[in-house]
């Protein structure tokens, strides 16, 4: 079964660091780019960041360029964001998604169920 | 960056209706870097249309997509009970955007 798991949000301090994880199975991993999105309670869909097959190519939204690092371990299977200096408005349910081809921006055929990060004092 | 731009923010049909939703991007995306997606509460979202009118594995063919350019339609043809939900385009052609999403509800 292709599958993706998320896991390490949480309750942060504003200005602290979190580092979530997402864990891949049922496809080949290495094969296609990966990214992550997230969705503020009661809001709409915000892609956050991207990254290419071979890491090769990295992309992020303006919103969280300088505070977030997207990585990839294919040996692991596993998607990786690393999340620095948090703000309130970084709370959200955040997604690993899997781009459809492997283009590096694609449409995105499998979706996690989330993990929420909540920045708050 | 492209912004897209999804209307109507509501629509109110019975199951059974047709719904018709847009969505009109601030540039050019031609007809290949366009996506639809549902989702439901407390799920997250699922692939119905990617290259702007090819259904994804799986989806019912009372979905479908169309446009090119600016301006893109999902349409499902006879509302059933399952598809009532929030719907999002969005663009891949320059990075990635999504727009603010169309909720269908049960009139």
């Amino acid at each position: 079964e292709v599958q993706l798991v998320e896991s390490g949000g949480g309750l942060v301090q504003p200005g602290r660091s979190l580092r979530l994880s997402c864990a891949a199975s049922g496809f080949t991993f290495d094969d296609y780019a990966m990214h992550w999105v997230r969705q503020a309670p009661g809001k709409g869909l915000e892609w956050v960041s991207g990254i290419s097959w071979n890491s090769g190519s990295i992309g992020y939204a303006d919103s969280v360029k300088g505070r977030f690092t997207i990585s990839r371990d294919n040996a692991k299977n596993s998607l990786y964001l690393q999340m620095n200096s948090l703000r309130a408005e970084d709370t959200a349910l955040y997604y690993c998604a899997k781009a459809y081809t492997a283009m590096e921006y694609d449409a995105f055929d499998i979706w996690g169920q989330g993990t929420m990060v909540t920045v708050s004092s | 960056e492209i912004v897209l731009t999804q209307s109507p923010g509501t629509l109110s049909l019975s199951p059974g209706e047709r719904a018709t939703l847009s969505c009109r991007a601030s540039q050019s995306v031609s007809s290949s870097y366009l996506a639809w997606y549902q989702q439901k509460p407390g799920q997250a979202p699922r692939l119905l249309i990617y290259g702007a009118s090819s259904r994804a594995t799986g989806i019912p063919d009372r979905f479908s997509g169309s446009g090119s350019g600016t301006d893109f339609t999902l349409t499902i043809s006879r509302l059933e009970p399952e598809d009532f939900a929030v719907y999002y385009c969005q663009q891949y052609l320059q990075g990635l955007t999504f727009g603010g999403g169309t909720k269908v509800e049960i009139k």
